[in-house]
């Protein structure tokens, strides 16, 4: 069955310095992974996605993910990370035929930033 | 133009009561799915509209859950003799089509069941 692991439930990191939120995946065929983020009273919004092609993609707001399949995973990294970066972040695989039609999220990571 | 909105933003109800979500999808999304977020979870599947039908109810869980969209736009989520364990924060979310367009969520009802 499909499942996403987010290891580290909190994380709190000093603003500018660098971010890394890890993510594995369980998955038989080639996953399409992605990134959410979800801050108090907004929706999730999605940062970035990976379908396929190049395995360090650019998402918004300066965050970037690598996929690699030896490792199962899909981290999340940001070099300098800002007081507004503080929120919920979620990994989520997409599942279904044909594509995906649903998405399997991780349990999540709540980051603080200490200013 | 405007995102997806759900309505009530919260519901309070006592448990044994029926209850409904509404959804209000991007206009021109023919996909809709639906989540329920506990606490301190990640959103979990629920069901997947695609137009009018629904192609994919395997996250519902249990015939107490029930959701409709009767004319492929705006959908209910419905849920009979509510429980508390029900309690929790149901998202919507829509799509261009289905599979390879990314979902837009709305910003949730959080549901109550006392």
């Amino acid at each position: 069955a499909q499942s996403v692991t987010q290891p580290d439930i909190h994380i709190t990191v000093s603003e500018g310095a660098s971010l890394e939120l890890r993510c594995n995946y369980s998955y038989g065929a080639t996953p399409y992974l992605f990134w959410y983020v979800q801050s108090p009273g907004q929706g999730l919004q999605l940062l970035l996605k990976y379908f396929s092609g190049d395995t360090l993609v650019q998402g918004i707001k300066g965050f970037e993910a690598e996929f690699k399949r030896s490792q199962s995973s899909f981290n999340l990294r940001k070099p300098s990370v800002h007081w507004s970066d503080a929120a919920e972040y979620f990994c989520a695989v997409g599942a279904g035929s044909g594509g995906y039609n649903k998405l399997i999220f991780g349990a999540g990571t709540r980051l603080a930033v200490h200013p | 133009g405007a995102g997806v909105s759900q309505t009530p933003s919260n519901k309070v109800t006592e448990k044994g009561k029926y209850v409904e979500l509404r959804c209000d999808p991007i206009s021109g999304h023919t996909a809709l799915y639906w989540y329920r977020q506990s606490l301190g979870q990640g959103p979990e599947f629920l069901i997947y509209f695609q137009g009018t039908g629904a192609a994919d109810d395997s996250g519902l869980p249990n015939d107490r859950f029930f959701a409709v969209r009767p004319e492929g736009s705006v959908s209910t989520l419905k849920i009979q003799r509510t429980e508390r364990g029900d309690s929790a924060v149901y998202l919507c979310a829509s799509s261009f089509g289905g599979s390879y367009n990314e979902q837009f969520f709305g910003p949730g009802t959080r549901l109550t069941v006392l």
